[in-house]
């Protein structure tokens, strides 16, 4: 059965930073881009980052660039979320979302984490 | 950035009737190399990650009911629930995967008249 455990948030301070895991079961995940997704309370969802299968490659939203780096453990079968520079409206749940038949189109989703972040 | 805006942003449809949510991109997403469009369709159930329903624009991912059905092409797109069914209850949003960054409509709900 495919999973997608993702863990890390919590509350943040404004300036601060988090990191955010996600742990994948159930497929071979070193074949797979991966993505991170987010929904802020009572909102639509903004796409945040992707990551090649092998890692070489990531692309990031422009309210995050700069200030979020994705990276994965292949080893570990694991996917992380870097997220410096913490601003108020990074408050969302954040997902993280398999690539498949497309490296942007997210067959497979977690539960989600969600981040808060406020003084 | 393609801008992708879904009509309308609410729907009270009865139980046992057609929905019809539609999606518009602000440049086409048809790739001419492999006529293909770059447009899904996703389910999102309160309390409940998003789920994949349609990619390709018209191809059903496993699972999914038949009553379910993407259609379109280039710029203007339509995602219709022949049969409402009291599960169908949900924020429906398309997103493009053409290019980055990979965006979003900002979502239909969905509810039973």
């Amino acid at each position: 059965e495919v999973q997608l455990v993702e863990s890390g948030g919590g509350l943040g301070q404004p300036g601060g930073s988090l990191r955010l895991s996600c742990a994948a079961s159930g497929f071979t995940f070193s074949s797979y881009e991966m993505n991170w997704v987010r929904q802020a309370p009572g909102k639509g969802l903004e796409w945040v980052s992707y990551i090649s299968s092998s890692g070489a490659t990531m692309y990031y939203a422009d309210s995050v660039k700069g200030r979020f780096t994705i990276s994965r453990d292949n080893a570990k079968n694991s996917l992380y979320l870097q997220m410096n520079s913490l601003r108020a409206e990074d408050t969302a749940i954040y997902y993280c979302a398999r690539g498949e038949v497309a490296p942007t189109l997210f067959d497979f989703w977690g539960q989600g984490t969600l981040v808060t972040v406020s003084s | 950035d393609i801008v992708m805006t879904q009509s309308p942003d609410s729907l009270a449809v009865s139980l046992g009737e057609r929905a019809t949510i539609n999606c518009k991109s602000s440049q086409s997403v048809l790739y001419s190399s492999n006529n293909k469009n770059y447009l899904a369709w996703y389910q999102q159930r309160p309390g409940q990650p998003p789920k994949l329903l349609i990619y390709w624009a018209s191809t059903r991912e496993s699972g999914v009911p038949d009553r379910f059905s993407g259609s379109g092409s280039g710029t203007d797109f339509t995602l219709t629930i022949s049969s409402l069914q009291p599960e169908d209850v949900a924020v429906y949003y398309c997103q493009q995967y053409y290019d980055t960054p990979y965006i979003f409509g900002q979502g239909t709900k969905l509810e039973i008249k």
